[in-house]
């Protein structure tokens, strides 16, 4: 069984262009998540998907950024007319999912490698 | 008011010897997750151990252990047997709807 890829790893863009970022998760995984890292923080939660439904948005995620999870496997993350605030370290996680209501083992993350983002 | 708390930015350890890093939280839930993840200088997030709020015994990883006081919102990672490979980032993370992360801890171990 292998791991959350993520790609790419490394990301160099220009501010205003577009760029999108690609996760595979581990197979059989419902859920989905992204992440936003800046040095010396915690990761910041964007978003996340049960299946293909995109369940919860953080008010982190403007309008520039897009999340979809078509049929339910692999997902993309698109940023939109990039700025230098969006340089960080993008995140991807998996999870089997449990039962709504409590939180369980089965909500256990597993993160991918991350892609890092620079705006110049 | 923080979710997660973690109020050691550093930590040293001799190797060999236990450490433990502090994590509090804060929730009205009673349903609710905590985790630990490393984080090595190369960037990838490792599971390390998980806590459930209804769990009446702390959780155990081989060498990681997690002290968990529910009464106090605490959820201390005690790592016994400090390896030079432990050497990272240690983040607290609350889920209750949606995932928390604290602003980490970084373990240094000294040979």
């Amino acid at each position: 069984d292998t791991g959350v890829s993520q790609d790419p790893r490394h990301k160099i863009t220009k501010r205003g262009q577009n760029v999108t970022f690609r996760c595979d998760p581990i197979s059989e995984h419902n859920r989905l998540y992204w992440y936003r890292q800046t040095l010396g923080q915690g990761p910041e939660f964007l978003t996340y998907f049960q299946n293909e439904a995109q369940l919860e948005k953080s008010r982190l995620l403007s309008d520039r950024f897009s999340a979809e999870r078509p049929k339910g496997s692999f997902s993309t993350l698109e940023i939109q007319r990039t700025e230098q605030g969006d340089s960080a370290m993008y995140l991807c996680a998996s999870s089997p999912g449990g039962a709504s209501g409590r939180v369980f083992r089965t909500d256990t993350q597993y993160f991918g490698p991350g892609t890092r983002l620079t705006v110049l | 008011a923080q979710k997660i708390t973690q109020t050691q930015p550093g930590m040293f350890v001799q190797e060999k010897e236990a450490v433990t890093l502090d994590c509090t939280y804060d929730t009205s839930d009673q349903s609710y997750g905590l985790f630990w993840y490393k984080q090595p200088s190369s960037g990838e997030m490792i599971f390390l151990i998980y806590q459930g709020s209804y769990d009446e015994q702390n959780a155990t990883e081989g060498r990681y252990s997690l002290n968990f006081q529910k009464a106090r919102k605490s959820a201390n990672l005690v790592i016994s047997a400090s390896q030079l490979g432990d050497s990272a980032m240690f983040f607290c993370a609350m889920r209750e709807r949606k995932v928390t992360f604290g602003t980490g801890t970084k373990l240094q171990v000294i040979p």
